[in-house]
C-alpha cells in the first residue's frame, strides 16, 4: 500500500464518452503527476501540478484534461478519445522540495477504448 | 532533453547475481532512481542516487557514475518474485522533480 489510490482500477469506454479517472494521495504531498504507460513504451510523463498549478503539460492532446481541486485530489478528464490512447494510466506523488524527493505511484487505471 | 537507455530483458537464476545496467544522456540531472514494477502493479520505488558511487539497501545495491552517465541495480540473492521489470528514470532540475524514464528491464528468475 502505496498511500496512493486509483479509480477505477479498470475502465472500457467509446470513442465518444466523456469519462474521468481519479487520484487521492494520503502521504501529505504537494505535487502530483498523470502517467500513461502503453506496451513496451516508457512511462510518459502528461501533466504536473505542484501546489495545485498546473507547472508541467508534456504537449497532450486536449481530449485529456486534468484537475486539481487540491493538493490531495487529482482528476483526468476523458473525451472523445481514440483506440491509441488505451494504455495504463498512472498517477503519482511526491514533495515538491529540496533533492531527490521519490514519486510514489499508485496501481494505475487500465483503459480500453473501443 | 534525455535519453535512458537499458536493456530490454534479462534472465537469471533463483540465487545468482544480477546487474541491470542504465546508461542516460540529459541536461539538468538531479538524481537517479530505479522502481520495481510487477506486471499490472504500480512502480515501487527502490533507489535513489544523486552522487557518485555504491548505496546499499539489503539485497539491493545501486551504483552512479555522473561523469560516465552510467548506473546500475545490483539483485544479490535472487528470488523468484524479483521476477518484474526494472525502470531506471532521471530526475532533471526544476519546480518538481520531473522523472524521465527508460522502458524497463523485464527480468525473469529461473529455478
Amino acid at each position: 500500500e502505496t498511500g496512493v489510490t486509483q479509480t477505477p482500477r479498470h475502465l472500457v469506454m467509446g470513442m465518444t464518452n466523456k469519462k474521468s479517472l481519479k487520484c487521492e494521495q494520503h502521504l501529505g504531498h504537494n505535487a502530483m503527476y498523470w502517467y500513461k504507460q502503453s506496451a513496451k513504451k516508457p512511462l510518459e510523463l502528461m501533466f504536473v501540478y505542484s501546489l495545485e498549478e498546473r507547472v508541467e503539460n508534456n504537449s497532450v492532446p486536449s481530449r485529456f484534461s486534468p484537475e486539481c481541486p487540491n493538493s490531495s485530489h487529482l482528476f483526468l478528464h476523458l473525451h472523445t478519445l481514440q483506440p491509441e490512447d488505451s494504455a495504463l494510466y498512472l498517477c503519482a506523488s511526491s514533495h515538491d522540495r529540496g533533492l531527490g524527493e521519490t514519486q510514489y505511484f499508485g496501481p494505475g487505471t487500465r483503459l480500453l477504448v473501443l | 532533453g534525455q535519453n535512458i537507455d537499458q536493456p530490454t530483458e534479462m534472465t537469471a537464476t533463483e540465487g545468482a547475481i544480477v546487474q541491470i545496467n542504465c546508461t542516460y544522456q540529459t541536461s539538468g540531472f538531479n538524481g537517479l532512481f530505479w522502481y520495481q514494477q510487477h506486471a499490472g502493479e504500480a512502480p515501487t520505488f527502490l533507489s535513489y542516487n544523486v552522487l557518485d558511487g555504491l548505496e546499499e539497501k539489503g539485497r539491493f545495491s545501486s551504483f552512479l557514475s555522473r561523469s560516465k552517465g552510467y548506473s546500475y541495480l545490483l539483485l544479490k540473492e535472487l528470488q523468484m518474485k524479483d521476477s518484474a521489470s526494472y525502470l531506471c528514470a532521471v530526475r532533471s532540475t526544476g519546480t518538481a522533480s520531473k522523472l524521465t524514464f527508460g522502458t524497463g528491464t523485464r527480468l525473469q528468475v529461473t529455478l
